[in-house]
C-alpha cells in the first residue's frame, strides 16, 4: 500500500551544525506534509508543514523542502541543539474531507537524532 | 485544559482481560484520531471522529477493537480479550477546523 519512508534510521550531530533529515514517499495524491517531533514518553509535536503545491517552507530554525519529482521530502535545522535530539518523523495526509487541514497521517518509521554538545 | 490529555499513562494487563482507554481532546476540538504506535515504529492510524460520528474505523486491526465519542468530546477506545500484539503506545490526537493535530502523550499498554 502507500507508506511514507525514511533513508536514515540514525543520525549524530555536533551542538551547532546544520541536521538534515530525510523521507520519502509514495502517494502522489498527498496533499499535506508534516514533520513531527517525538521525545521519549510524549505524543508527536508538530514541527511544521508543507502543503503539495509548495516546494519549500521555512519557519524558526527549521526549513522543509518538498521534491514531488522524486517524491522526497526532507527537514533542515539550523544550528542543531541539544533540546532537538528525539526522534522525527515525516507524515502525510489527504485533505479532509470534514474541513481540517489534515485527514488521517500515514508516518513513516523515524530518524533518531542525536546532538552532541 | 491547555492540551490532549489521556489516561491512564500506563496499563498492565493480562492477557484475555478488557481495557478502556480515555481522551479528553482540547475544548471544542471537533476532530478526534486515534494512533497505535508500537516500539520503534511511527504512529499507525485506526480511527478517526468528526463531533459524535465514528467517519473511518479502516485503521482498527479487529472486531476486539471498538471506540466511542457518545457525546462528541471524551472518546473512549476500548480493546477487549487483549493479546499480546495489542501492547503499543495508544496516541489521541484532536483538531480544531482548519488546523492541525494536538497530540497527547499517549497511553502505553502492555499485556503480559
Amino acid at each position: 500500500g502507500e507508506s511514507v519512508g525514511l533513508h536514515l534510521p540514525t543520525l549524530s550531530v555536533q551542538e551547532g551544525d546544520n541536521s538534515i533529515i530525510n523521507c520519502a514517499y509514495s502517494n502522489s495524491a498527498s496533499d499535506y506534509f508534516i514533520w513531527y517531533k517525538q521525545e521519549s514518553g510524549k505524543g508527536p509535536q508538530f514541527i511544521i508543514d508543507i502543503r503539495s503545491n509548495m516546494d519549500k517552507r521555512q519557519g524558526q530554525r527549521v526549513t522543509v523542502l518538498l521534491n514531488k519529482t522524486v517524491k522526497h521530502l526532507s527537514l533542515q535545522i539550523a544550528a542543531t541543539q541539544p533540546g532537538d535530539s528525539a526522534v522525527y518523523f515525516c507524515a502525510e495526509s489527504g485533505a479532509n474531507a470534514g474541513g481540517t487541514s489534515y485527514g488521517k497521517l500515514t508516518f513513516g518509521q523515524g530518524t533518531i537524532l542525536t546532538v552532541h554538545p | 485544559g491547555a492540551g490532549v490529555s489521556q489516561s491512564p499513562r500506563y496499563k498492565v494487563a493480562k492477557r484475555g482481560q478488557d481495557v478502556a482507554l480515555r481522551c479528553d481532546p482540547i475544548s471544542g476540538h471537533v476532530s478526534l484520531f486515534w494512533y497505535q504506535q508500537a516500539l520503534g515504529q511511527g504512529p499507525e492510524f485506526l480511527t478517526y471522529f468528526q463531533n459524535e460520528a465514528q467517519l473511518d474505523k479502516s485503521g482498527l486491526p479487529s472486531d476486539r477493537f471498538f471506540a466511542e465519542r457518545p457525546e462528541g468530546s471524551v472518546s473512549t477506545l476500548k480493546i477487549q480479550r487483549t493479546q499480546q500484539e495489542d501492547s503499543a503506545v495508544y496516541l489521541c490526537a484532536s483538531s480544531a477546523q482548519r488546523s492541525g493535530y494536538t497530540f497527547g502523550s499517549g497511553t502505553r499498554l502492555t499485556v503480559v
